[in-house]
């Protein structure tokens, strides 16, 4: 069964919009969840993880992800979308020492 | 800290010919992972290792594919005879054991071109 389900490969936005990219994973694995931009022609890098801490996580470049237990979702979200922000999204999950990764969602900004 | 180390970062051969990936993971991480990225596959995990010692190769799409970690520093993925469709991105990624919420860290690719 997938670990980890991204709903929509691709996302577009306007310039300044909400980005809301969903992440769905799997009640049968423990949370150790991350999300991942990777850029064009350019590495996978982290952009924010899930620690227990807080279920609302904070990381680069303005995005947020929320941990909802009762949803089993980790959706990635920032509110104002830059053109920049322009890049492919993963949403992944840990298991012991291994990691699932889901599909990806290219995320486009239309200015 | 260098991160996670991959060479070449671009290879050009033609079909038939011996590739050799290179990748150094970042000092004190135990797990390493090798990666292959397509438009029409998207991101496939070849193989695993833990402590230098494979641990899930299922993802090693044929015997052309081999992979080696000779020692905690160094990995090696290696096609032999590569073919056109072997043609990708391959990221290696490196991670520790000691806490599951630490991340995979992943180098910056070898982009591979079979012609």
């Amino acid at each position: 069964a997938q670990s980890v389900t991204q709903l929509g490969s691709h996302v577009s936005v306007s310039e300044g919009a909400l980005v809301l990219l969903r992440c769905n994973y799997s009640s049968s694995v423990p949370p150790y969840l991350f999300w991942y931009v990777q850029y064009p022609n350019q590495g996978l890098q982290l952009l924010l993880k899930y620690t227990s801490a807080a279920t609302l996580v904070k990381g680069i470049n303005g995005f947020e992800a929320e941990f909802k237990k009762s949803e089993t979702s980790f959706h990635l979200t920032k509110p104002s979308a830059h053109m920049s922000d322009a890049a492919e999204y993963f949403c992944a999950v840990r298991t012991g020492n291994q990691f699932y990764f889901g599909t990806g969602t290219s995320l486009t900004v239309i200015p | 800290d260098a991160g996670v180390i991959q060479s070449p970062r671009h290879e050009v051969t033609e079909m038939g010919q011996e590739v050799t990936l290179r990748c150094k993971p970042i000092s004190g991480h135990n797990s390493l992972f090798w990666y292959r990225q397509t438009m029409m596959r998207g991101l496939e995990l070849l193989i695993y290792f833990n402590n230098n010692v494979p641990i899930d190769d299922s993802g090693m799409p044929e015997d052309r594919f081999s992979a080696k970690m000779p020692n905690a520093s160094f990995s090696t993925l290696k096609i032999q005879p590569s073919e056109p469709r072997d043609s990708a991105v391959y990221f290696c990624a490196s991670s520790t054991n000691n806490d599951r919420y630490n991340e995979q860290f992943f180098g910056p690719g070898t982009r591979l071109t079979v012609l």
